[in-house]
């Protein structure tokens, strides 16, 4: 069974490092991309980025790059995403997620459960 | 960036009835590149369609997807209690891939 499987709740204080994961299982995990979804609380979805296992091309989101690094390793095919200093505004649920088609951008079909995070002081 | 704007804001309808979802691209999307999702609280979104018209694996054919260029339409035939959700759109045909602001189906 195919599966994205992501770390559990955060909660950080502004300053603050985090780094979240997303394990897939299932599949040839070098071979799909993977993006990261970010929502905010009671809205909608915003792409963030998305990187591609396989030899770590990564792409960003201009409303994002700079903001947060996407990694992954493939020898526990495990994506991440981190930041080096939170701030309150980064309080949201974050999902992983594949597309349909191996080595292609496409529609998600495979979604994590999502990870939330909170950043408070 | 390619901005997605959907529309209504909120759809009021009936168990039974007819839903026309409405997602309008800035410019043209590549190659019909166009997605729909359905999404319910505290859930993750669900593929509805992509290619904008070709159903995901195990959705039922009362959704469909029409559309191409900058204008793309959802359409649930009959509503049944369990489509009552929120709807977005996406296009992954240029980079920044992005998401319209979405569409709630509330049940009237």
């Amino acid at each position: 069974e195919v599966q994205l499987v992501q770390s559990g709740a955060e909660v950080r204080k502004p300053g603050e490092s985090l780094k979240i994961s997303c394990k897939a299982s299932g599949y040839t995990f070098s071979n799909y991309w993977i993006a990261w979804v970010r929502q905010m609380p009671g809205k909608g979805l915003e792409w963030m980025g998305i990187i591609y296992p396989g030899d770590s091309d990564t792409r960003y989101s201009p409303s994002f790059q700079g903001q947060v690094t996407i990694s992954a390793d493939k020898s526990i095919s495990t994506a991440y995403l981190q930041w080096s200093s939170l701030q309150a505004s980064d309080t949201a649920i974050f999902y992983c997620a594949r597309p349909l088609v191996a080595g292609s951008f496409d529609a998600f079909d495979m979604w994590g459960q999502g990870t939330m995070v909170t950043v408070s002081s | 960036e390619i901005v997605l704007t959907q529309s209504p804001g909120t759809l009021s309808l009936s168990p039974g009835e007819r839903a026309t979802l409405s997602c309008r691209a800035s410019q043209s999307v590549r190659n019909s590149y166009l997605a729909w999702y359905q999404q319910k609280p505290g859930q993750a979104p669900r593929l509805l369609i992509y290619g904008a018209s070709s159903r995901a694996t195990g959705i039922p054919d009362r959704f469909s997807g029409s559309g191409s260029g900058t204008d793309f339409t959802l359409t649930i035939s009959r509503l049944e209690s369990e489509d009552f959700a929120v709807y977005y759109c996406q296009q992954y045909g240029s980079s920044p891939w992005t998401f319209g602001q979405g569409t709630k189906v509330e049940i009237k």
